[in-house]
């Protein structure tokens, strides 16, 4: 079953703490990305990878880090830099310059 | 950089009414362009695409998307909607070219609601 995951559905943190989301891919796409939703903005990106061990930051990067160690895998962390880091976090993957395809998305709360 | 426009916020219609939903990009060279759609609780899906050739382009459940390159736009249509069609829907652009190759903008999505 070809696809996006995302892990957790939820995540609940305090403030101050570093949270690490996961992604990953099982269609052999390059590329992935990682995009923040909020109410009345659309997507936002916060950092893209083509290939492995390569990534670049996005539109709104301050605050997060990204790995891309394998194919699969692109986790997001959310420091405790993120000013206002409860939001909605999708990952996404595509073959460079095609469509891209999204998982389900984590929805993470900082109190 | 790019910058995608949605015009509506929030638009309420009744079942069989028509609908478009407006899409201005601000990017003049050429470009790729998307509608996606987020059906509640469910994942955002890719409606239509358009890449290059027939600029009417036909998607998923009836919709479909003019892309007129002298005014920016790609409009979304469908003739009837349907009580399942409540959704929010993103309108998305992405360089075809040039450094920011392959990144999407998105636009900041209109919610559709549609009663029966």
């Amino acid at each position: 079953d070809g696809g996006i995951t995302q892990s957790p559905k939820y995540l609940f943190r305090k403030e101050g703490q570093n949270v690490t989301l996961s992604c990953e891919q099982n269609l052999n796409h390059d590329a992935m990305y990682w995009y923040r939703q909020d109410p009345g903005q659309g997507l936002r990106l916060i950092y893209y990878s083509q290939i492995v061990n390569d990534f670049q930051k996005g539109d709104i990067a301050e605050g997060y880090s990204v790995s891309r160690e394998k194919k699969e895998s692109f986790p997001l962390t959310v420091t405790s830099a993120q000013k206002n880091p409860t939001a909605f976090y999708l990952c996404a993957s595509s073959r460079w310059g095609s469509e891209q395809y999204f998982g389900p998305g984590t929805r993470l709360t900082v109190t | 950089a790019q910058s995608v426009s949605q015009h509506n916020h929030h638009v309420i219609l009744s079942e069989a009414a028509s609908l478009e939903l407006g899409c201005n990009y601000s990017y003049g060279g050429t470009v790729n362009l998307f509608w996606y759609v987020q059906y509640p609780g469910q994942h955002l899906q890719l409606l239509l695409k358009y890449f290059s050739g027939d600029p009417l382009v036909k998607g998923i459940k009836g919709f479909e998307a003019e892309f007129i390159k002298s005014k920016f736009s790609f409009n979304l249509r469908k003739p009837s909607v349907q009580w399942s069609d409540t959704a929010e829907y993103f309108c998305a652009v992405a360089n075809a070219g040039g450094t920011s190759y392959g990144k999407l903008t998105f636009g900041q999505g209109t919610i559709l609601t549609v009663h029966p």
